[in-house]
């Protein structure tokens, strides 16, 4: 069974400071790994896909990197705004047949970025 | 407009009554998805469809029928809803192409509290 894991699961940082998230998931056979935001009591916006054949994908201040051999994937934001502060949440889509392939998704990193 | 849309946003039931949630998306994805989201356990598949009249159990399907009639709409129907089944619903959608998955989308939720 897929598992996935975040770390840290808090990380509250002055506002410019360039920040890592880490997603670790168990079973190496995805199909691609999708980070997400999601600001309190409100729906799941997608940030960044990264495909299993795919090494990282850049939007803007976000870089993703996805190493699938060692069951990884970072989430790096370059100079953290305010802005930023929300819940960050990392999904995997497994290719084995248990439950259609669904996305399995790790417990969040719950970001605050101070003024 | 195009996307996924939820409804109702915000429901109170009392214990035993029979609720659903409505799901609609407007890109014909094949794969549709229903998560609740609990302090403490993150996101749980309850349900999925990989096509319309194809539908499978997810990790806590107890207490939940599903149905997929057409392939833009997936209803959630909470039986005789219970206090336990107090949560926020999200559903989502995707394509599972030949390029190995594409990217889910997610609904804005509907919080539903059983009293």
């Amino acid at each position: 069974k897929q598992e996935v894991t975040q770390i840290p699961a808090a990380l509250s940082v002055p506002e410019g400071e360039n920040l890592v998230l880490n997603c670790s998931f168990t079973d190496s056979a995805i199909y691609n790994l999708q980070w997400f935001r999601q600001d309190p009591g409100k729906g799941l916006t997608s940030l960044l896909l990264i495909q299993s054949s795919q090494r990282e994908q850049t939007s803007g201040r976000l870089n993703a990197s996805l190493d699938k051999s060692s069951g990884r994937s970072t989430l790096y934001i370059a100079a953290s705004q305010p802005g930023d502060s929300a819940t960050y949440l990392c999904a995997v889509r497994g290719r084995r047949q248990n439950y259609g392939q669904n996305f399995v998704f790790g417990p969040g990193t719950r970001l605050s970025v101070l003024p | 407009d195009a996307g996924i849309t939820q409804s109702p946003r915000y429901k109170i039931t009392e214990t035993g009554r029979q609720v659903t949630l409505m799901c609609h998306q407007t890109w014909s994805h094949s794969y549709m998805f229903w998560y609740r989201q609990d302090l403490g356990h993150g996101l749980r598949l309850i349900y999925y469809s990989a096509a319309a009249d194809i539908t499978d159990k997810g990790e806590v399907p107890d207490g939940y029928v599903v149905s997929r009639s057409k392939t833009e709409n997936f209803p959630l129907t909470l039986e005789s809803a219970t206090r336990s089944q107090t949560s926020v619903y999200f559903c989502a959608s995707s394509e599972m192409g030949v390029a190995s998955g594409t990217e889910a989308f997610f609904g804005q939720g509907t919080r539903l509290t059983v009293v």
